[in-house]
């Protein structure tokens, strides 16, 4: 199956710092790109959604300025988290959708996660 | 709204017993649904896809169920192991141009030497 990439896995940063998060396609070209944010004991929650090279789509109450999503390749999409804060911790989760081998869009499939601590 | 609502919110059960979740949903238009697991720290893993037109489907010990009528779907865990201690998510994909997922709560199993 189609295999997404994440990095760091787990990263700690000091409040008011930014911090980058990578996702990548390995096997496959991502038309869009998903950001999702999980709190313990919680469910997915979509953040945006990017398509390579246009910008990215938030969600209601997810600030642009502050999650920065650049997908600059059909294998690459980045999520920056800027002047972070406490509350940001958090399980960032990428998923990649690439296209439907015969028609339309194709399935997401998810990346392992980042475990972002601020402290 | 579309909704997925899954139960239970948790279950406990001994390792080697049988174990069944739920899952229902209101999206419309239908596209697929997924089960996932999710283990802990991880991200999900999809374990099962259904379409419409399918009823059951089996991967190893998993058996997910679909009605697609009264919008009900079932995941029935055989002999249940220590490993699949972890969420189990549904999921439900909009058959609309934007084609969303639609996330369930989860359960989270645990499964008990």
């Amino acid at each position: 199956g189609a295999v997404v990439s994440q990095h760091p896995s787990r990263v700690i940063c000091k409040s008011g710092t930014s911090v980058k998060i990578e996702c990548r396609s390995l096997d496959f070209q991502a038309t869009t790109m998903f950001w999702y944010r999980q709190f313990p004991k919680q469910s997915l929650m979509l953040m945006a959604t990017s398509n390579e090279g246009s910008k990215a789509t938030y969600e209601q109450g997810v600030e642009k300025d502050k999650f920065l999503i650049n997908h600059a390749s059909l294998t690459l999409s980045t999520l920056t988290v800027t002047s972070a804060h406490p509350e940001d911790s958090s399980f960032y989760i990428c998923s990649a959708r690439g296209p439907h081998p015969y028609r339309g869009l194709g399935e997401q499939y998810f990346g392992p996660g980042t475990r972002l601590t601020v402290t | 709204k579309n909704q997925v609502e899954q139960s239970p919110q948790s279950l406990i059960i001994l390792e080697g017993k049988n174990c069944t979740l739920q899952c229902n949903y209101t999206v419309s238009p239908f596209s697929n649904l997924r089960w996932y697991k999710q283990d802990t720290g991880r991200g999900p893993v999809s374990l099962t896809i259904m379409t419409f037109s399918e009823n059951t489907k089996s991967n190893g010990r998993y058996t997910a169920t679909l009605d697609a009528d009264t919008k009900q779907s079932s995941l029935h865990i055989t002999a249940s192991q220590l490993s699949d201690s972890a969420s189990y998510i549904c999921v439900v994909r909009e058959n609309t141009g934007f084609q969303k997922l639609v996330f369930g709560t989860g359960t989270r199993l645990l499964v008990s030497p």
